[in-house]
């Protein structure tokens, strides 16, 4: 058990459709990261929040969203979905900010994924 | 852009056999390397790290990787691969300066067979 916690762990809905999917990181991880992993693409990442803020950007669409709240738990958020948002959408949480400060393993640690199936 | 390259999609051992999954990325300054693991239904979790010091590092479960700063390459070893090692394996990287995010490989599934 990482301690990162997600859920739902599997959702299946209709294109068009808007989910969110909820991530708890480990006590005292002040980042998440999300990515999507696909059969096709692998493993993308898709965004970082460091304690509350947006620190890092990859390659999310301009369907998806994300934020972390003042408790630090994040929701990624998938609106108009499409069947290729089909994937499994993994969260991971680490100590650190992500820049390069002293004791920064880079570590993550990942929670058990939300598989989403868009039909 | 940083990127990260592994060759081989799938492998498929005999128990016993040894096992070397190549990794390769492209980033001209100081990384962090990383191999991840994940087992069939559950999460990624780190086999092994390399930020600095001794080029050859060992991780959990008897693997070890090397990392070859010249050839931008940091393959994942194991002389002798067990039935219990089917999985899919992951490297990754993220850059020591500025703002980084960790990238990942495509991923390796290796099979092996009992």
């Amino acid at each position: 058990d990482s301690g990162v916690t997600q859920t739902p762990k599997h959702l299946i809905t209709a294109t068009g459709q808007r989910v969110t999917l909820r991530c708890s990181p480990r006590s005292g991880d002040l980042s998440v990261y999300w990515y999507q992993q696909s059969l096709d693409q692998g493993l993308q990442f898709l965004i970082q929040y460091y304690n509350g803020e947006e620190r890092a950007k990859g390659n999310i669409l301009e369907r998806f969203s994300a934020q972390q709240f003042p408790d630090l738990h994040s929701e990624l958020n998938l609106s108009s979905l499409e069947l290729g948002d089909s994937a499994l959408y993994f969260c991971a949480s680490s100590p650190w900010s992500g820049l390069a400060e002293g004791g920064n393993t880079g570590e993550l640690f990942f929670g058990e994924g939300s598989r989403l199936t868009v039909l | 852009a940083q990127s990260v390259s592994q060759h081989n999609h799938h492998v498929i051992l005999s128990e016993a056999a040894s096992l070397e999954l190549g990794c390769n990325y492209s980033y001209g300054g100081t990384v962090n390397l990383f191999w991840y693991v994940q087992y069939p239904g559950q999460h990624l979790q780190l086999l092994l790290k390399y930020f600095s010091g001794d080029p050859l590092v060992k991780g959990i479960k008897g693997f070890e990787a090397e990392f070859i700063k010249s050839k931008f390459s940091f393959n994942l070893r194991k002389p002798s691969v067990q039935w219990s090692d089917t999985a899919e394996y992951f490297c990754a990287v993220n850059a020591r300066t500025g703002g980084f995010k960790t990238i990942f490989g495509a991923g390796t599934r290796l099979f092996v067979k009992a």
